[in-house]
C-alpha cells in the first residue's frame, strides 16, 4: 500500500514549456485534490475531483487543467509554464465520507525560469 | 471569504517545554478542522481532526482544542521532544467542503 504518490519530485522548467504533474493513490479514494504550497501563504486548493471524470476549480485554477480519467489517477497540467507557478504542488485524496482525514503525497517542488 | 491565520509564524523552545500554537479563522460555519505536521521537503501527515460539535481531542502529547464562536483552535504540545521540530498546519473544511490552510507555524524544540 503505497497511499499517494507523485511522479517528479523534482522539475525544472523555461517559461512557456508544459509539464504534467502525476499524482496515483492506491487506497480506493473517491476524492482527490492539486494544492500548491509558497512561503507564507500555507496551501491553496487548485483543482479538485470527486469521482472519475470529474473536475473542478479551487481557489487558484488559472494556468492549470486537470484530468481525472481513471480513479486512481489525477493529473495537474501546466500548458504553458509562468515563473509565477514555481511552488511545491501537493496530491491529496480522501474518502467521500465527511468528517475524515486527506492523505498527502511527499509533494514536486518546481522551479520555472 | 473564510481566512485562516496562525500565530507565531515561527517557535524555538528547548526541550521539555509544555507549548501551544495557535489558529484562528475569521467564518465560524466550519465543518471541522484539523491540525497536521510538515516535516521539511515531505507531505502532510494528519495529527488531529476536531468536529465543529467537539471541543478537544486528544492525541498522546498532543491536545487541539476548537472554539468556533471565536474562532479559535490551539494545539498543545506536553513536554516537548526535538522530534517534534517540524512545520504545523491548521485547516478549516467549511460547508461547501472546502479546505482551506493556515500559513503554518515553524517550531524548532533544541536540545
Amino acid at each position: 500500500n503505497a497511499g499517494v504518490t507523485q511522479t517528479p519530485k523534482f522539475r525544472v522548467l523555461k517559461t512557456g514549456q508544459s509539464m504534467t504533474l502525476l499524482c496515483a493513490q492506491d487506497m480506493n479514494h473517491e476524492y482527490m485534490y492539486w494544492y500548491r504550497q509558497d512561503p507564507g501563504m500555507g496551501l491553496r486548493l487548485i483543482h479538485y475531483s470527486v469521482g472519475e471524470g470529474t473536475t473542478a476549480k479551487g481557489e487558484v485554477p488559472d494556468g492549470y487543467n486537470v484530468s481525472r480519467l481513471k480513479k486512481q489517477n489525477f493529473l495537474l497540467g501546466l500548458e504553458s509554464a509562468a515563473p509565477s507557478q514555481t511552488s511545491v504542488y501537493f496530491c491529496a485524496s480522501k474518502t467521500k465520507l465527511a468528517g475524515v482525514v486527506q492523505f498527502f503525497g511527499p509533494g514536486t517542488r518546481l522551479t520555472v525560469l | 471569504k473564510q481566512e485562516v491565520t496562525q500565530i507565531p509564524a515561527a517557535l524555538s523552545v528547548p526541550e521539555g517545554e509544555n507549548l501551544v500554537l495557535n489558529c484562528s479563522f475569521t467564518d465560524s460555519a466550519i465543518y471541522n478542522l484539523q491540525w497536521f505536521r510538515q516535516d521539511p521537503g515531505k507531505g502532510l501527515t494528519s495529527l488531529l481532526l476536531i468536529q465543529s460539535s467537539q471541543r478537544e481531542q486528544t492525541s498522546g502529547r498532543l491536545n487541539a482544542s476548537l472554539d468556533k464562536s471565536s474562532g479559535r483552535s490551539t494545539l498543545y504540545i506536553a513536554a516537548s521532544q526535538p522530534g517534534d521540530s517540524a512545520t504545523y498546519l491548521c485547516a478549516v473544511r467549511d460547508s461547501y467542503d472546502k479546505v482551506i490552510f493556515g500559513p503554518g507555524t515553524s517550531l524548532s524544540v533544541i536540545p
